[in-house]
């Protein structure tokens, strides 16, 4: 089963520029809209989430970008940082089920 | 970090031999995650517990198995450990019923030589 399909697999961008993650979805039952973030040794952490009734959502430096219509949203970090670089994963959900899947994660590396 | 603790953190055993993970969490919460996690292939479910003695299958739950007889306690049991089951094993918690966000463990590495 590919519900979820997050690009690209590894990102590296230089300190200050913009990183940009990917997750196409197919399941038109999602109405929750996460992005996490993992360091190593540790487990993922939720890092910003969005619902369908919105189109963005911005917190700090991290801002989630939603298209309903083409069944993806994406990640955007600005002003990259070292302290950024970790594994990021998508998760959208169905709300109403027990299930949660993950995307297959995207390794972040910002060089200083 | 509170909430959750995974025991062991850390285990190396042989094939065949079975083994079991530990999640307690202090928080009363009824849904609880096992997943795993390899390289190339992300968070994977195994299984997940939507109350005491209810549980169900995830998508890669062949070869093993979970009990949940308290609120506060899932177990990951591995009958028969292979090497294919060497892996980084994450439990979760769903803090809010209403939004699908997971608290995680700290995590607990499996080496089955």
């Amino acid at each position: 089963q590919q519900q979820v399909k997050q690009s690209p697999q590894s990102l590296i961008v230089q300190k200050g520029g913009i990183s940009i993650i990917n997750c196409a979805y197919e399941n038109t039952a999602f109405d929750y809209f996460p992005w996490y973030q993992q360091f190593p040794g540790k487990g993922p952490a939720l890092l910003i989430a969005i619902r369908p009734d919105v189109s963005e959502k911005k917190e700090g430096r991290f801002t989630i970008s939603f298209n309903k219509s083409a069944k993806q949203f994406s990640l955007h970090i600005m002003d990259s940082q070292p302290g950024d670089s970790a594994t990021y994963f998508c998760a959208p959900q169905e709300t109403s089920g027990s299930r949660l899947t993950f995307g297959e994660g995207t390794q972040l590396t910002v060089n200083p | 970090d509170a909430g959750i603790t995974q025991s062991p953190r850390h285990k190396v055993t042989e094939t065949g031999t079975p083994v079991t993970l530990r999640c307690h969490q202090t928080e009363n919460h009824r849904y609880m995650y096992w997943y795993r996690q390899d390289p190339g292939h992300g968070l994977r479910l195994i299984h997940y517990s939507y109350g005491v003695k209810d549980t169900d299958k995830g998508e890669v739950s062949d070869g093993y198995s979970v009990s949940r007889s308290k609120t506060e306690d899932f177990l990951l049991t591995l009958e028969s450990a292979t090497s294919s089951q060497t892996s980084v094993y994450f439990c979760a918690i769903r803090r809010q019923e209403n939004t699908g966000e997971l608290f995680f463990g700290e995590g607990s590495r499996l080496t089955v030589l």
